[in-house]
């Protein structure tokens, strides 16, 4: 069964931490993204990337950044965590051509910074 | 200034009855319509999509209406099930947008046996 994994479900981080969240995907999806999750906002573009080594900007990049060193895996980093920062993060992938009818999301990660 | 809008943060209907669910957007390049379905403690799914070509797009008890003069779009279930309830997210995208997918904020629906 094809699937995006989100290595956490939960996460409880102190402010100032480096926190990683880690996707994985087993579908050889080119493209790969993160979103954050947040009550009356919806879902946030954060990052996505095309390929390896390639990343892009989504709409609310600050405080984060990404790493994509191999096709299969796309790494959220948060430099220094902040509370505001609390929120559910979802990653998800497709293939280029299916124009994201096809976005795969993982469960999500439940990330509290305290 | 939320491009995609869904105004109704919830919506509780009877099952067997229709359930309507609305979502507006302010871009007028956006072409490509989607809704995707998330349960709790899972990632939101696919549902149903719309190319702006069309007005009409009808999966089983799913159809997807769209209105492009007045830039809104209905998600219609009929009839609905307790297994509807869940909260739907309307996105929009266009050709232009290196695929990416602008959400609204969500409308929890719920279904009363």
């Amino acid at each position: 069964d094809v699937k995006v994994t989100q290595s956490s479900r939960y996460l409880v981080k102190r402010t100032g931490e480096k926190v990683f969240l880690e996707c994985v995907q087993d579908m050889d999806h080119e493209n790969m993204f993160w979103y954050r999750q947040d009550p009356g906002l919806g879902l946030r573009l954060i990052y996505f990337s095309y390929d390896v080594k390639m990343k892009e900007k989504g709409d609310i990049p600050e405080g984060y950044s990404v790493s994509r060193e191999k096709k299969e895996r796309f790494s959220l980093i948060l430099e220094s965590a902040s509370t505001n920062q609390t929120s559910m993060y979802l990653c998800a992938s497709s293939f280029p051509k299916d124009r994201n009818e096809k976005l795969l999301f993982g469960s999500g990660t439940q990330l509290s910074v305290l | 200034d939320q491009q995609v809008k869904q105004n109704s943060p919830s919506l509780s209907v009877q099952e067997g009855r229709i359930s309507i669910l609305n979502c507006d957007y302010t871009n007028s390049m956006f072409d490509y319509f989607l809704w995707y379905k998330k349960y709790p403690a899972e990632g939101p799914t696919f549902l149903i999509s719309i190319s702006s070509i069309k007005d009409k797009n009808e999966d089983g008890r799913f159809t997807v209406f769209l209105n492009k003069s007045a830039k809104h779009l209905s998600l219609h279930i009929v009839p609905s099930q307790p297994g509807d309830s869940a909260v739907y997210f309307c996105a929009a995208t266009s050709s232009g947008s290196a695929r990416q997918l602008t959400f609204g904020s969500g409308t929890q629906l719920t279904v009363l046996p």
